[in-house]
């Protein structure tokens, strides 16, 4: 079955540190990639996508993902943590093969940046 | 960039009426839409496909009667919730897809419905 892993449901980085949401999938066809973010009662803004190219992706408020193939992973980065990033990360993949462009998710990870 | 509208962002109702909640695309014709809805711990249930001009394709174990998707033109799409029942009160969160080839969604703001 296809689906899309958070392993985290919550990850907790000091501010100015890096830090890093992982995600794992399991599709099949090629994927595409996508991270979105979420602030309280808000509905979800996009961050950054892969479709192809350059495995290194960098995106909306210098949020960066690499692609790994062979890992099967599409982990979020940042190097250095804001407090205004707090938030819920969602990660989520469509796959060539899925037709009407319907996303699996991940059941979201809230990150929380400590000043 | 493209912008997707949700309105009211939250309603409050009484059980046994009905609540219209519309996702409108602002600057893009968008002729699939998709609604969702997120429980209190985070994940997002994709609830139906809204398709413009058909009827929409609702996922396995969301009741097409009790949530009612209209799609009647290229740029809105509503989802009346009839009956509401006080299990019904979430987080309701409409998208749209403007790029066929990516699929990138871009979403409305929410609605919290709380149904008393």
């Amino acid at each position: 079955a296809q689906s899309v892993a958070q392993p985290e449901d919550q990850v907790n980085v000091a501010e100015g540190n890096p830090l890093t949401v992982k995600c794992t999938y399991s599709v099949s066809g090629n994927p595409y990639l996508f991270w979105y973010v979420q602030y309280p009662n808000r509905g979800l803004q996009f961050l950054l996508k892969y479709i192809t190219g350059d495995n290194l992706v960098k995106g909306s408020y210098g949020f960066e993902a690499e692609f790994n193939k062979s890992q099967t992973s599409f982990h979020l980065k940042k190097p250095s943590a804001l407090v205004s990033d707090s938030a819920l990360y969602f990660c989520a993949v469509r796959t060539s093969q899925r037709s009407n462009y319907q996303l699996i998710w991940g059941a979201g990870t809230k990150l929380i940046i400590k000043p | 960039g493209a912008v997707v509208s949700q309105h009211p962002s939250w309603v409050i109702c009484k059980s046994g009426t009905s609540v219209k909640i519309e996702c409108r695309s602002l600057d893009f014709q968008a002729t699939t839409m998709f609604w969702y809805r997120q429980f209190p711990k985070q994940s997002l249930m994709l609830m139906a496909t809204s398709n413009e001009g058909s009827k929409a394709t609702y996922e396995q174990g969301v009741e097409k009667d009790k949530f009612l998707i209209n799609h009647a033109s290229l740029t809105l799409s509503t989802l009346t919730v009839t009956s509401a029942h006080p299990e019904d009160s979430s987080f309701y969160i409409c998208s749209a897809s403007r790029d066929y080839n990516t699929g990138e969604l871009f979403f409305g703001e929410g609605s919290r419905l709380t149904v008393l």
